[in-house]
C-alpha cells in the first residue's frame, strides 16, 4: 500500500517570503500522481498544484512550484510570494495512475502553514 | 461553473441514531468517493462509485453503507451512530476516461457532529 509522509506538523513564514513544505511517499507504482491540497478555515480541500510522474518537468502554478524528486520519492511544495490568504493545512496526496477504482487519493498527515504579517 | 454538492452541510445526531450524507456530483461525472476527516487528522477513504457500482472500498465501518442511483449522486448511510464518527464527510466526484488522467472534485463536506 501507498503511503504520504509529511513530517513538518507546522510551518510559518513571513508574508512576501518563500515557504517550502516537505512531502515524501512509498509506492512500487511506476506510474502515478501527486497533489498538494489547501484546506483553509472553512475546511473546502482545494487543489494547489498537481504534478504526473511520467513527467520530468516540475508543475507549477503562478506562486505554487514543486520539487518532484521520483528517485528520492520526494514531493515538495514551494511557495513564493507568500500571502495572508495562503493560511491554511496542506496535504500532500498520491493517486495511483491506474484505474479499476484505484483512484482514490492516499493523503499526508499535512502541514500547517501560518503567515506572518 | 456546478460543483459538487453536499447536503446537509450541517448534522448533529445522538448516539445509536442514523443519518443519510448526500452528494451530488459535477454533471457528467460517472465517479463519486467519500472520505471521513476526523479532528485534526488528514481524510481517510472510505468507498468509491464508478457507473453506480461499487469500485473500491477502504477503512469504510460495516454500520456504513453506500450507493449511486441512477442519477449519479450517491447517499452514505451510517446506522447506530457512535461518538467517534464525528467528523467532516467530503464527498468528491471526478470523469472517468479512457487515460484515467482525471481530476477529483470536492464539495464542500457534511459535518457531521454525534452527541
Amino acid at each position: 500500500a501507498q503511503t504520504v509522509t509529511q513530517s513538518q506538523p507546522e510551518m510559518s513564514v513571513q508574508e512576501a517570503e518563500t515557504v517550502t513544505l516537505s512531502c515524501t511517499y512509498d509506492t512500487s507504482e511506476s506510474d502515478y500522481y501527486l497533489f498538494w491540497y489547501k484546506q483553509p478555515p472553512s475546511r473546502q480541500m482545494i487543489l494547489v498544484i498537481r504534478q504526473e510522474a511520467y513527467k520530468q518537468q516540475n508543475a507549477t502554478e503562478n506562486r505554487f512550484s514543486v520539487n518532484f524528486q521520483k528517485a528520492a520519492k520526494s514531493f515538495s511544495l514551494k511557495i513564493s510570494d507568500s500571502q495572508l490568504g495562503d493560511a491554511a493545512m496542506y496535504f500532500c496526496a498520491y493517486r495511483s495512475a491506474w484505474g479499476g477504482g484505484s483512484e482514490k487519493l492516499v493523503f499526508g498527515k499535512g502541514t500547517k502553514l501560518t503567515v506572518n504579517p | 461553473a456546478a460543483g459538487v454538492i453536499q447536503s446537509p452541510r450541517h448534522l448533529i445526531k445522538e448516539k445509536r441514531e442514523t443519518a443519510t450524507l448526500k452528494c451530488y456530483p459535477i454533471p457528467r461525472h460517472d465517479t463519486v468517493y467519500w472520505y471521513q476527516q476526523g479532528p485534526g487528522q488528514d481524510p481517510q477513504f472510505l468507498i468509491s462509485f464508478y457507473e453506480k457500482m461499487q469500485s473500491d472500498k477502504g477503512s469504510i465501518p460495516d454500520r456504513f453503507s453506500a450507493q449511486q442511483f441512477s442519477d449519479y449522486h450517491s447517499e452514505l448511510n451510517m446506522s447506530s451512530l457512535e461518538l467517534g464518527d464525528s467528523a467532516l464527510y467530503f464527498c468528491a466526484s471526478s470523469l472517468t476516461d479512457i487515460s484515467w488522467d482525471t481530476e477529483a472534485f470536492f464539495g464542500q463536506g457534511t459535518r457531521l457532529t454525534v452527541v
